[in-house]
């Protein structure tokens, strides 16, 4: 099974600062790896798959880099909206999913 | 607009059984494989089964197989999960995922808003 990591576990930023969330997985996941993102009471949704390919809907604030076992979401300028819990997602073998990082209003 | 509407979570004793039920819309529910995942504080996210577009061919994690099976029905553009033998540490959130292709590439796309199981005596 592969391992997800993800850190920081909490990130605390005011709106407009920049964010960025790192996912480091146990072994090679290529470039199968994907981030959601989730608010209270609400599903997941699809932010970026692939590694760095949006998805529909996304703003261009939300961007995806990394290959290999180092992943990373970055969030350009933080609008309130975007604090939220960001899990990242491999699918390279067995699904397998990160255990969060919250991003937070300081 | 994608819809994923889950139905059949409640509160069971363990060792009894429960269905749930995902009724999609607003895509060819025929061209897509389909997963449940599933949720809980303490676990937060994992995968439960997948099955794909014709369902010819299913999977599970290890965690749920030989209790738990899922099933679709194109007629009716539903996703099933029957659950058998429900345990305490079955207890969270199951949402209904769809896949971004027919074949089971685990590629969630979009999620239904869930459906919560409590398995507690």
């Amino acid at each position: 099974e592969i391992v997800l990591t993800q850190s920081p576990a909490t990130l605390s930023l005011s709106p407009g600062e920049r964010a960025t969330l790192s996912c480091r997985a146990s072994q090679s996941v290529n470039r199968y790896l994907a981030w959601f993102q989730q608010k209270p009471g609400q599903a997941p949704r699809l932010l970026i798959y692939d590694a760095s390919i949006r998805a529909t809907g996304i703003p261009d604030r939300f961007s995806g880099s990394g290959s290999g076992t180092d992943f990373t979401l970055t969030i350009s300028s933080l609008e309130p909206e975007d604090f939220a819990v960001y899990y990242c997602h491999q699918r390279n073998t067995w699904p397998s999913f990160g255990g969060g990082t919250k991003v937070e209003i300081k | 607009e994608v819809q994923l509407l889950e139905s059949g979570g409640g509160l069971v004793q363990p060792g009894d059984s429960l269905r749930l039920s995902c009724a999609a819309s607003g895509f060819t529910f025929t061209r897509h494989a389909m997963s449940w995942v599933r949720q809980t504080p303490g676990k937060g996210l994992d995968w439960v089964s997948g099955i794909v577009e014709t369902g010819g061919n299913t999977k599970y994690a290890d965690s749920v197989k030989g209790r738990f099976t899922i099933s679709r029905d194109n007629a009716k553009n539903t996703l099933y999960l029957q659950m058998n033998s429900l345990r305490a540490e079955d207890t969270a959130i199951y949402y209904c995922v769809k896949d971004r292709y027919a074949s089971l590439s685990f590629d969630f796309e979009s999620w239904g808003q869930g459906t919560l199981v409590v398995v507690s005596s």
